[in-house]
């Protein structure tokens, strides 16, 4: 079965400091794998998408991911981070075919001034 | 392009009633998938309605139900309600095959006592 694990459940991170969110899936195809954000109270917000192709993803706000199939990894990244990427981010994974996301347990990223 | 609405946005019920919650995804979007959010089990797909008909189906009694119209509105059902069914429940709709992105809204959270 499908999984997804994000080792880290918090993270604090300087402003104007990078940050890297890490994510690791388990799945046995090529994975359709997917960043989402959450502010509080809040739906879910798509940051960015890998599909096939580039391996290095770029999404919204400055957000950018990198897939590696060696290492079932889809980690996240941000070069400078702003108080108001304090949020909590959900990685997913598709099964190809289904309409179905398995998200990992989210990180809750705290940005210190 | 208005993006996904669910309503209510909050409710309170009592154990042993059932609610009805409803999704309007964005306009163009035929398939409709709802998740719990929680903070002990985090999120977890519940089902997906494409045209009208259930396609795909997660890890949940039959107490939990749902439909979609042809308008691709849909509405989720829980009847006879236990106190663990307090949670956020998000309605998500996309574009059909191949494109797996799901747009989420804001949530309906309902507390159950």
């Amino acid at each position: 079965a499908q999984s997804v694990t994000q080792p880290d459940i918090h993270i604090t991170v300087s402003e104007g400091a990078s940050l890297e969110l890490r994510c690791n899936y388990s799945y046995g195809a090529t994975p359709y794998l997917f960043w989402y954000v959450q502010s509080p109270g809040q739906g879910l917000q798509l940051l960015l998408k890998y599909f096939s192709g580039d391996t290095l993803v770029q999404g919204i706000k400055g957000f950018e991911a990198e897939f590696k199939r060696s290492q079932s990894s889809f980690n996240l990244r941000k070069p400078s981070v702003h108080w108001s990427d304090a949020a909590e981010y959900f990685c997913a994974v598709a099964q190809g075919g289904f309409q179905k996301l398995v998200f990992g347990t989210g990180t809750r990223l705290l940005v210190s001034p | 392009k208005a993006g996904v609405t669910q309503t209510p946005r909050y409710l309170i019920k009592t154990r042993g009633q059932q609610v009805t919650l409803s999704c309007s995804p964005i306009s163009g979007h035929r398939s409709v998938s709802w998740y719990q959010q929680t903070p002990g089990q985090g999120l977890q797909f519940l089902f997906e309605y494409f045209s009208e008909t259930q396609r795909n189906k997660g890890n949940f009694p039959g107490r939990f139900s749902g439909r979609q119209f042809s308008n691709s509105r849909s509405e989720m059902n829980v009847s006879t309600l236990e106190l663990g069914d307090s949670a956020l429940y998000l309605c998500a709709s996309s574009l059909d095959r191949p494109s797996y992105e799901q747009y989420f809204g804001p949530g309906t959270r309902l507390t159950v006592t």
